[in-house]
């Protein structure tokens, strides 16, 4: 079945550092990617997502993109803020009309001063 | 409306109770989802709405869990019997109907944070 793998946390960065969050998956076919982010205190939000390969989704600075070959949707962003300091989840949905959105483990972030 | 209302935002409950959560969706969203996230946990699919049908409950983990829909639009999630582990935060999302295979993506609610006591 459909799976997503993500890198272990927490990361710990401080401000104005480079991010990448690993994200590979298992899927047939051609799924569709995102990454959600989910801040303290607050639900889950859609923060970017990539529905072919070789799309790149990008919002907030924070850029991934769809790698068909090595099955990857890692999430970057040149410099990271305090603000980002949440839990990123990766996660897939397959092409079907009636595949539902799985969610990799989440990934928290700390950010620094 | 504007985003997707869940209700209560906190639920406590005694063991063996019966409890009802309540999902108001994106108005012309046809597509509804619960999901459960538990302390430390990720996030895990419960049931999928298509309509009022749903073509997937694969998640649902016992039949103390049921959910329904009507109208196209609201959802309510009821568990039976409630017991401990039940504990979690029930999440709540709509999204448009698919178009040629590609999936738009997710509105979440803020959930309802159930504990059962």
């Amino acid at each position: 079945g459909n799976s997503v793998t993500q890198m272990e946390g927490p990361v710990t960065l401080s401000e104005e550092a480079f991010l990448t969050i690993n994200c590979t998956y298992t899927a047939t076919g051609y799924p569709s990617l995102f990454w959600y982010v989910q801040y303290p205190g607050e639900g889950l939000q859609l923060l970017l997502k990539a529905t072919k390969a070789d799309d790149k989704g990008s919002n907030k600075g924070f850029e991934a993109t769809y790698r068909k070959e090595t099955t990857s949707f890692h999430l970057e962003k040149g410099s990271v803020q305090v603000s980002d300091s949440a839990v990123y989840f990766c996660a897939l949905s397959g092409e079907t009309s009636y595949d539902k959105v799985i969610f990799g483990p989440g990934t928290s972030l700390s950010v620094i001063p | 409306g504007a985003g997707v209302s869940q209700s209560p935002s906190n639920k406590v409950t005694e063991k063996g109770k019966d409890v009802e959560l309540r999902c108001d969706p994106i108005s012309g969203h046809t597509a509804l989802y619960w999901y459960r996230q538990s302390l430390g946990q990720g996030l895990e699919f419960l049931i999928y709405f298509q309509g009022n049908s749903a073509p997937d409950k694969s998640g649902l983990p016992s039949d103390r869990f049921s959910a329904e829909r009507t109208g196209g639009s609201v959802s309510t999630l009821t568990i039976q019997r409630t017991q401990q582990e039940d504990s979690a935060v029930y999440l709540c999302a709509s999204s448009l109907s698919r178009t040629g295979g590609r999936h738009y993506g997710y509105t979440f609610g803020s959930g309802t944070r159930l504990t059962v006591v």
